[in-house]
């Protein structure tokens, strides 16, 4: 079964730091682009970021750049956004998704989330 | 960055009728390969998105026939032939070459 499960959400305060972790199973994790979406309270998704199957190419919404870096761990299948000096507009359910072979490919395998909450 | 707009944002629909959804992107999303890169996804209350839809109008595993997916360039339409219970939920649309997502429109059942 394909399957993309996220992990390391939680409490953290106002410039505080959090590492989310995709642990992906069921398929060659080293073919895909994988994604970080993210959505806030009762608002739509938002693209986070995104890594490419080796791990060298990535990309950034201009809302976390400099402050969120992607990375992947092909040993391990898993996929992790290091999100640091984290801010109160950052609160939300972070989902990982499976991308395509190509950066332009869609997304077609999704996560369950994690929450995150950032809150003195 | 191309920008996603839907229309409308909310639509009540009785069992059994249809029901569409248009998503209009600023820029044409037809790529160099010669594919459009135009998604749909359900959200429904409390799970991740599921894809319903990709290459416009390309129905992925497991999706009932009842959904089909039209359109090129920048206009879009998702289109429920007979709309059921289990269909309640947001639809996004999402666009691949950047990566950006319609507001969402909220389908309940009248």
């Amino acid at each position: 079964e394909v399957q993309l499960v996220e992990s390391g959400g939680g409490l953290v305060q106002p410039g505080g730091s959090l590492r989310l972790s995709c642990a992906a199973s069921g398929f060659t994790f080293s073919h895909h682009w994988m994604h970080w979406v993210r959505q806030a309270p009762e608002k739509g998704l938002v693209w986070v970021s995104r890594i490419d199957d080796e791990g060298s190419d990535t990309g950034y919404a201009d809302s976390v750049k400099g402050r969120f870096t992607i990375s992947r761990d092909r040993a391990k299948n898993t996929v992790y956004l290091q999100m640091n000096s984290l801010r109160t507009e950052d609160t939300a359910i972070y989902f990982c998704a499976r991308g395509g072979y190509y950066d332009y490919y869609g997304l077609d395998v999704w996560g369950q989330g994690t929450t995150v909450i950032v809150s003195s | 960055d191309i920008v996603m707009t839907q229309t409308p944002l909310s639509l009540s629909v009785t069992p059994g009728q249809p029901a569409s959804v248009s998503c209009k992107s600023s820029q044409s999303l037809l790529h160099s390969d010669g594919k459009t890169y135009l998604y749909w996804y359900l959200q429904k209350a409390g799970q991740p998105p599921q894809p319903l839809m990709y290459e416009v109008s390309n129905r992925f595993s497991g999706v009932p026939d009842r959904f089909s997916g039209s359109g090129s360039g920048t206009d879009f339409t998702l289109r429920i032939s007979r709309v059921e219970a289990e269909d309640v939920g947001v639809y996004y649309c999402m666009q691949s070459i950047q990566v950006t997502f319609g507001q969402g429109t909220r389908l309940e059942i009248k």
